[in-house]
């Protein structure tokens, strides 16, 4: 079945540091791929989003590239804000019927100033 | 901007009640879900519902759980008899159609089995 990993956490970044969280995954098929964050007692909201191999999301500084080769979408971003804290989930939808979504564990990204 | 909504926000109950969570996803979506997070866990989805009918559940998804979509506006999810292990934040969502791959999310309800 689909699975994805994401990177351990927690991470702690002094501001305007640069960010990776790595994510892979394995699936059937042509998978879409996301990220949505989860801000301090609030729902996911989706970050960025790729569908197929080699298109970049992106937004509010965050990048990601679909990578088919290594099975990768990690996450980027090249000066972090404290309003950044909060936890990263990488996810991926097959394409197929309800297209459902399957979650990595999640990173909690803490920013200090 | 057209949103997911959910009631309650948090709800406590007793072991071995029933309850049923409550969702309003955006008007003209086709897609609907329930997903949830145990404390510090990963997000599982539970199931998904199409066209008036479950399409797809996990092994989560037993006998206990149901859904149903009773008035064309509201999509609720109901535990039958609660466990202690149901304890989780519950997320709904939905989503427009079948090529638009968006999911988009409530903001949840805790459920507290005591």
């Amino acid at each position: 079945g689909n699975s994805v990993t994401q990177m351990e956490g927690p991470v702690t970044l002094s501001e305007e540091a640069f960010l990776t969280i790595n994510c892979t995954y394995t699936a059937t098929g042509y998978p879409s791929l996301f990220w949505y964050v989860q801000y301090p007692g609030e729902g996911l909201q989706l970050l960025l989003k790729a569908t197929k191999a080699d298109d970049k999301g992106s937004n509010k500084g965050f990048e990601a590239t679909y990578r088919k080769e290594t099975t990768s979408f990690h996450l980027e971003k090249g000066s972090v804000q404290v309003s950044d804290s909060a936890v990263y989930f990488c996810a991926l939808s097959d394409g197929f019927g309800n297209e459902k979504l399957t979650f990595g564990t999640g990173t909690r990204l803490t920013i200090i100033p | 901007e057209p949103e997911v909504t959910q009631t309650p926000s948090h709800q406590v109950t007793q072991m071995g009640q029933e309850v049923i969570l409550r969702c309003v996803p955006i008007s003209n979506h086709l897609y609907f879900y329930w997903y949830r997070q145990i404390l510090g866990q990963k997000v599982e989805f539970l199931v998904s519902f199409y066209n008036n009918e479950i399409s797809e559940k996990s092994e989560i998804f037993d006998d206990q759980f149901s859904v149903e979509r009773p008035d064309g506006s509201n999509f609720t999810l109901k535990i039958r008899s609660t466990k202690l292990e149901d304890s989780a934040m519950y997320f709904c969502a939905s989503k427009g159609g079948r090529g638009n791959n968006e999911q988009f999310f409530g903001p949840g309800t805790r459920l507290t089995v005591l």
